[in-house]
């Protein structure tokens, strides 16, 4: 059964143009849910951990939000660089290693 | 200064051999993982150990047997390779065991098998 779902699978956005990733999870007791970006040919990055609902996390353009049910990357202004696929994360029932939904690519075109 | 670094990056090989993947982490972690990317890009774990001990592993075929000799390494061997181990293999090592706890990863091994 899936914990964790992204969506949408791709975005591709122009640089400047606002948007969000989505993030649903189904897991009882959040021990937190995390963010990655990827870039090709390297590992996962590790961006934000929120752990609990209506908590905000900001890096840059980067804002993570969390709900009781989901959890979004919003992306301001995005630049070209910002390009990678973004990961969503949740911890195991066992708490011992990490569900990760199937990831967002995102392509920010100049 | 890499944090988790592995080695090889690329392992090109032919069906039926045996290889080694190598991981070492030098954040001082006590946890350590290995993961699976398949070609969809779906990251999926297949072991964990803390202090040197396995916690997960998760129906993995028991041609795969990671060992680690100390709490700074955890290698994978895998016996008799088959096609759909081709995949990219990450480690990656947290402080512990702690569901909250964010792991940091390594850049993958991508495996190709022939």
């Amino acid at each position: 059964e899936d914990q964790v779902t992204q969506s949408p699978e791709a975005l591709r956005l122009q640089e400047g143009e606002s948007s969000s990733l989505n993030c649903s999870y189904t897991v009882s007791g959040l021990r937190g849910l995390f963010w990655y970006r990827q870039d090709p040919g390297k590992g996962p990055e590790f961006l934000f951990t929120l752990y609990s609902a209506g908590e905000e996390k900001e890096k840059e353009r980067l804002k993570a939000t969390l709900t009781k049910k989901e959890s979004f990357l919003h992306i301001t202004a995005p630049k070209p660089e910002d390009s990678a696929t973004y990961l969503c994360a949740v911890p195991t029932n066992s708490g011992y290693a990490l569900n990760f939904g199937k990831g967002t690519s995102l392509l920010v075109t100049p | 200064d890499t944090a988790v670094s592995q080695t090889p990056k690329y392992l090109v090989t032919q069906m039926g051999n045996d290889k080694s993947i190598k991981c070492e982490q030098n954040l001082g972690h006590d946890t350590m993982y290995w993961y699976k990317q398949d070609s969809k890009k779906f990251l999926k774990i297949m072991f964990s150990y803390n202090n040197k001990e396995l916690i997960i592993n998760e129906t993995v075929p028991n041609r795969f047997s990671p060992k680690s000799p100390d709490k700074a390494h955890l290698n994978l061997h895998i016996n008799s390779l088959e096609l759909g181990d081709s995949a990219v293999y990450f480690c990656a090592s947290s402080p512990g065991t702690g569901g909250g706890q964010p792991q940091h990863f390594g850049d993958g091994t991508r495996l190709s098998i022939l």
